[in-house]
């Protein structure tokens, strides 16, 4: 079965230092693989996509991430972390079975602290 | 442009009242639609999916139930809530079966279930 696994739960970095979120998943074929950003009480913002390809990605809002297949990871990464990303981050695996649906899977979400 | 509509965004109900909550896409047509819970430290959990009217899906079993009377329109429902119903439902929407590979997941903004 198809499950993805973020292994920090919370995580609090200063303003201006690099970020890194970790992300596992566990999936039979290519997965396709996806990181959200929640705002709190909001819903969630896509911030990037991997489905084939090129293995690092671009996003929104200067985030990139990059698949590993070898180690079944898919983290997500910044430079230098602004104020206004601290959010609670969700990696997420797209099932892509025979009735076409486009179910996500989602990881617990790690909370993102920044402190100035 | 399409959007998603929620409501309502927080809802307070006593133990083994019913419920009902509504979700509504516009600018689109024949999405799938989803429902998926956030429960403190779980993470997101997906409740239900569907591909069409009247076609529901459900990933777990729960004191819950969903509907799709109308093309665009998705409903959470239950007879009597228990207090493990309580947490944040969010509605989704992704393009139809045929395109869902962009990628894109689109959430509503959530509402804040507290069952007392």
């Amino acid at each position: 079965a198809q499950s993805v696994t973020q292994p920090d739960i919370h995580i609090t970095v200063s303003e201006g230092a690099s970020l890194e979120l970790r992300c596992n998943y566990s999936y039979g074929a290519t997965p396709y693989l996806f990181w959200y950003v929640q705002s709190p009480g909001q819903g969630l913002q896509l911030l990037l996509k991997y489905f084939s390809g090129d293995t690092l990605v671009q996003g929104i809002k200067g985030f990139e991430a990059e698949f590993k297949r070898s180690q079944s990871s898919f983290n997500l990464r910044k430079p230098s972390v602004h104020w206004s990303d601290a959010a609670e981050y969700f990696c997420a695996v797209g099932s892509y079975g025979s009735s076409n649906t486009g179910k996500l899977i989602f990881g617990q979400g790690t909370t993102l602290q920044v402190k100035p | 442009s399409q959007t998603i509509h929620q409501w309502p965004a927080t809802l307070v109900q006593p133990v083994g009242s019913p419920l009902s909550l509504e979700c509504t896409v516009e600018g689109t047509s024949n999405p799938n639609l989803y429902w998926y819970r956030q429960a403190a430290g779980r993470g997101l959990q997906l409740l239900f999916y569907s591909v069409g009217i009247g076609q529901i899906s459900s990933e777990v079993p729960q004191n819950l139930s969903a509907s799709r009377p109308q093309d665009r329109q998705f409903i959470l429902s239950s007879k009597k809530l228990l207090l493990s119903d309580s947490g944040f439902y969010l509605c989704a929407w992704s393009p139809d079966r045929g395109r869902w590979d962009s990628g894109k997941l689109f959430f509503g903004s959530g509402t804040q279930l507290s069952v007392l």
